[in-house]
C-alpha cells in the first residue's frame, strides 16, 4: 500500500461521539485525500490537501473536518458521528497534480461503524 | 448525482472468458480516465488509464476502449483468471483539478474456475 498506513483499521463508536482517523505516509507526497466507500456509490471524496495546512472540501464534506500539520499526516475528524457516517474510509496520496493523470495510491482503509 | 455511471454492478465469467465493464460520463472536460482494481480488505490500486487522445490502450490482458463522441469507455479483461476476481472502478478527472476523481459505483467481477 505504497507506504501509507491508516489508524485505526476498525472502529465502532456511538452516535454523537467525536472520531478521528489518521493517515500517515512515508512517501513525502504533497497531495493527500480522504474518501469514503459505500455500496452503490464507489468512492467519494470528502476532503483533500495540497500541502501542509492547505486543505479543501470534496463532494461529501458535511460533518467532516480535516487537518494537516505535517507533510506525512492527514487527520479526518467526525465532530459528532452519525449512523450515516458508517462506511469504509480510505486515504490516498499523490506525488504531483501538475496535470491530471498522476496516480493516486490508496491506504488499506478504516472500517467505521456508528451505532 | 453520479457523474460517472458504471455497469454492470456485477458479473460472473468463466476462466478464459472476456470480462467487459462499461462507463459513461457527461462532463466533456474530463481528460483522464483510470481504472482501479480492489481486492477484499484492500485499498484500490491503479490498473490502467487512458487519455482521450487515443481510442484504445492495452496492458497485458487488460484493454481500455475509449469513445469520445459517445462519452463512454470500457475495460476488457481478456483470458480472465480466478485471480482477476475483484471489484473494478472506473474514474474520471480534469487536468489541474487537484486530482479530484469522480468514481463509478464499481463492478464486482467473479471468475469461476
Amino acid at each position: 500500500d505504497a507506504g501509507i498506513t491508516q489508524s485505526p483499521r476498525h472502529k465502532v463508536t456511538e452516535t454523537g461521539t467525536p472520531v478521528t482517523l489518521r493517515c500517515h505516509q512515508t512517501e513525502n507526497h504533497r497531495y493527500m485525500y480522504w474518501y469514503r466507500q459505500d455500496p452503490g456509490h464507489g468512492l467519494r471524496l470528502i476532503h483533500y490537501s495540497y500541502g501542509v495546512k492547505d486543505t479543501d472540501k470534496g463532494e461529501v464534506s458535511d460533518g467532516y473536518s480535516v487537518s494537516r500539520s505535517k507533510t506525512e499526516d492527514f487527520l479526518l475528524t467526525l465532530e459528532s458521528a452519525t449512523s450515516s457516517q458508517t462506511s469504509v474510509y480510505f486515504c490516498a496520496i499523490s506525488e504531483s497534480m501538475r496535470e491530471a493523470g498522476d496516480t493516486q495510491y490508496f491506504g488499506p482503509g478504516t472500517r467505521l461503524t456508528v451505532l | 448525482q453520479q457523474q460517472v455511471k458504471q455497469s454492470p454492478q456485477s458479473l460472473i465469467v468463466q476462466k478464459g472468458g472476456i470480462s467487459i465493464i462499461n462507463c459513461a460520463y457527461e462532463n466533456t472536460a474530463f481528460d483522464y480516465f483510470p481504472w482501479y482494481q480492489q481486492f477484499p480488505g484492500k485499498g484500490p490500486a491503479l490498473l490502467i488509464a487512458i487519455r482521450p487522445d487515443v481510442s484504445e490502450k492495452k496492458e497485458g490482458r487488460f484493454t481500455i476502449s475509449f469513445n469520445k463522441s459517445a462519452k463512454q469507455f470500457s475495460l476488457h479483461i481478456m483470458d480472465s483468471q480466478p485471480g482477476d476476481s475483484a471489484t473494478y472502478f472506473c474514474a474520471a478527472s480534469i487536468s489541474n483539478s487537484w486530482g479530484k476523481f469522480q468514481f463509478g459505483a464499481g463492478t464486482q467481477v467473479v471468475v469461476t474456475p
